[in-house]
Order: C-alpha cells, then sequence, then structure tokens
C-alpha cells in the first residue's frame, strides 16, 4: 500500500493563477479530508468527503474548491491563487472502522507570488 | 463548538530525560482525542488515540497519554526521550458524531543531547 500520495510537493504560483492539487489513497477509505498548515496556527479544515459525489465546507473553504468522482481521489482546486493562500497542504483519509484512524500524505508546499 | 489548547509552543528537554506535553480541550459533547507527530518534511502520523475505555493510553515509541474528563485535558508523556523524538506534536479532538478533526497549534520539542 503506498498510502496517501500528494502530487506535486512543492508549487509556485504567481497571484490569479490557477491549480490542482492531487491526492490518491489506496487504502479504500470513504472519508477524506484537506488542511491547511501555517507556521504557528496548526492545521485547519478546507473542505472534506465522506464518500464519492459527497463534500463538505471546512473551516476555511474560500477560494478553493472539491471534487470526489472515485473513492481514491480527492483533488483540491485553487481558481484564482492570492498570496493568502501561500501554506502547506495535507490530504488525508480515514479509516472508519475499529481504529479510526486518519491517514496523512506528505503535503504540498504552495507559495503564491 | 471543540476547540484545542497547546499551552507549550516550545518545550527544550535533555536526552533521556522526561517530556510532558500539555493539551487542554473544550467541548460539550463526548470527544475522541489524538495525539499526531510530525517530523521535519514530513506528513502527521498518529502517535496515540484516546476512543474509550481506559484512561491511560499507550502509543508507539514509549509515548503515553492519560485522558482526564474533569479537567477536560489529554496530556502526552515519555519517561526518557531520544534525539529522534525531535519533532512537533499535535493534538486533536473531534466531537463524537462530528466528522471533523479539530487541532492544536502544535509543540516543538527539541531534544538537547
Amino acid at each position: 500500500n503506498a498510502g496517501v500520495t500528494q502530487t506535486p510537493k512543492f508549487r509556485i504560483l504567481k497571484i490569479g493563477q490557477s491549480m490542482t492539487l492531487q491526492c490518491t489513497q489506496d487504502m479504500n477509505h470513504n472519508y477524506m479530508y484537506w488542511y491547511r498548515q501555517d507556521p504557528g496556527m496548526g492545521l485547519k479544515l478546507i473542505y472534506y468527503s465522506v464518500g464519492a459525489g459527497i463534500t463538505d465546507k471546512g473551516e476555511v473553504p474560500n477560494g478553493y474548491n472539491v471534487s470526489r468522482s472515485t473513492t481514491e481521489d480527492f483533488p483540491l482546486r485553487l481558481e484564482l491563487a492570492a498570496p493568502s493562500q501561500t501554506s502547506v497542504y495535507f490530504c488525508a483519509s480515514r479509516d472508519t472502522g475499529s481504529t479510526d484512524t486518519q491517514y496523512f500524505g506528505p503535503g504540498t508546499r504552495l507559495t503564491v507570488l | 463548538a471543540q476547540s484545542v489548547t497547546q499551552l507549550d509552543s516550545q518545550v527544550p528537554v535533555f536526552e533521556e530525560a522526561p517530556v510532558e506535553l500539555r493539551c487542554n480541550y473544550s467541548s460539550s459533547v463526548s470527544v475522541y482525542l489524538f495525539w499526531y507527530v510530525q517530523y521535519p518534511n514530513q506528513g502527521l502520523q498518529l502517535l496515540l488515540k484516546y476512543l474509550s475505555g481506559s484512561t491511560l493510553v499507550k502509543g508507539i515509541n514509549g509515548f503515553e497519554a492519560e485522558f482526564n474528563k474533569s479537567q477536560t485535558s489529554f496530556h502526552l508523556r515519555k519517561p526518557s526521550v531520544h534525539i529522534s523524538d525531535t519533532a512537533e506534536y499535535f493534538c486533536a479532538v473531534r466531537d463524537f458524531g462530528n466528522e471533523k478533526l479539530t487541532f492544536g497549534t502544535g509543540t516543538r520539542l527539541t531534544i538537547i543531547p
């Protein structure tokens, strides 16, 4: 099992550009999450999904969009990049069985200039 | 709404000394509690969790934590730390029946040789 994979690892965007952060999990988890991590701020939930075709907003959804067409993939879309979106982005999936554990990807470091 | 407070942003400890990282939470309902570790430039890895049952929870790498409902705390402890424990540690809470995990702002543990 690869677990949760994210691409790219690093990206620099100009203000106003758009991009998609990819996230894939091979553990057949229904629940998936996107977080952003800013220095000294912990992780903030952007969006989450409880299964294919079902998504919902987290704490900080503005400026982002998601889709969930398959169980495995949960891409995060930035439409008009802003400097405030400079952050490290983590994708996670959750085992809702007896272990009830979230598994995190390695992260994408995004800089918007 | 659930929230988490990690009182110490940085904790320096001598190698082989004991350590306690503090975590307090607030919630109006029953909770699940987690500690995650983040090594430099990596994603988060689960250290341990409290879902129910015994209030003393043992995790990986010799860490343990105790759930104290009356004090709404879930402090993380290790009797003897190693250089390899240098990392950032995050406490997190999830309300029973809620899909969202709320993280604290993290505690950076630095081991002094």
